[in-house]
């Protein structure tokens, strides 16, 4: 069964920083593109990041551009968002999601809250 | 960056009827788009790909229509956990973006 499980976020305040993890379990990770998506209070979703099979190709919103930093450990199976000058509007649930392909996502983590707020 | 908006907003059916749920892009995104389920409180599920490809382990009861900028999610007879919301996505054009939601109430 695929599981993807968040963890890593709380409560930061505006300028801070944040690292969220994602650990995987089955389905052999290091062969899946994954993505980040968020999800504002009384918001829809919104695509954050990508990252390919082995991490050597990442793409962003423009609104987390040389803020956020996606990784990933194929070892450890886990996928990892970086998190630096938080604003309040990155206030949201974050997913973890796996890319089925093309950028459809075919499963989704439960969710991390991240509140940005001083 | 392509708006993808749905329509409508709330939805009421009675059990067992039909839902008919509308997701229109700004532009043209081909046959990429896809649908999706949300509980409150659980994952997103994956419903729909390719405007009309049903996921693995997908009910018959949801079947998806439409290509360029007009899309359908028809839901053929609601039960009772299909009252929740339901995002449509683009994975055309960077960035992939999301329509706002519909939610599917009880009548």
């Amino acid at each position: 069964e695929v599981q993807l499980v968040e963890s890593g976020g709380g409560l930061v305040q505006p300028g801070g920083s944040l690292r969220l993890s994602c650990a995987a379990s089955g389905f052999t990770f290091s062969k899946y593109w994954m993505h980040w998506v968020r999800q504002g209070p009384g918001q829809g979703l919104v695509w954050v990041s990508r990252i390919n099979s082995d991490g050597s190709s990442t793409n962003y919103a423009d609104s987390v551009k040389g803020r956020f930093t996606i990784s990933r450990d194929n070892a450890k199976k886990s996928l990892y968002l970086q998190m630096n000058s938080l604003r309040a509007e990155d206030t949201a649930v974050y997913y973890c999601t796996r890319d089925l392909w093309g950028d459809i996502i075919d499963y989704w983590g439960q969710g991390t809250l991240v509140t940005v707020s001083s | 960056e392509i708006v993808m908006t749905q329509s409508p907003d709330t939805l009421s059916v009675s059990l067992g009827e039909r839902a008919t749920l509308s997701c229109r892009a700004s532009q043209s995104v081909s046959s990429n788009l896809a649908w999706y389920q949300h509980k409150p409180g659980q994952a997103p599920r994956l419903l729909i790909y390719g405007a009309s490809t049903r996921a693995t382990g997908i009910p018959a009861r949801f079947s998806g229509s439409g290509s360029g900028t007009e899309f359908t999610l028809t839901i053929s007879s609601l039960q009772s956990e299909d009252f929740v919301v339901y995002y449509c996505q683009q994975y055309n054009n960077w960035p992939r973006t999301f329509g706002q939601g519909t939610k599917v109430e009880i009548k």
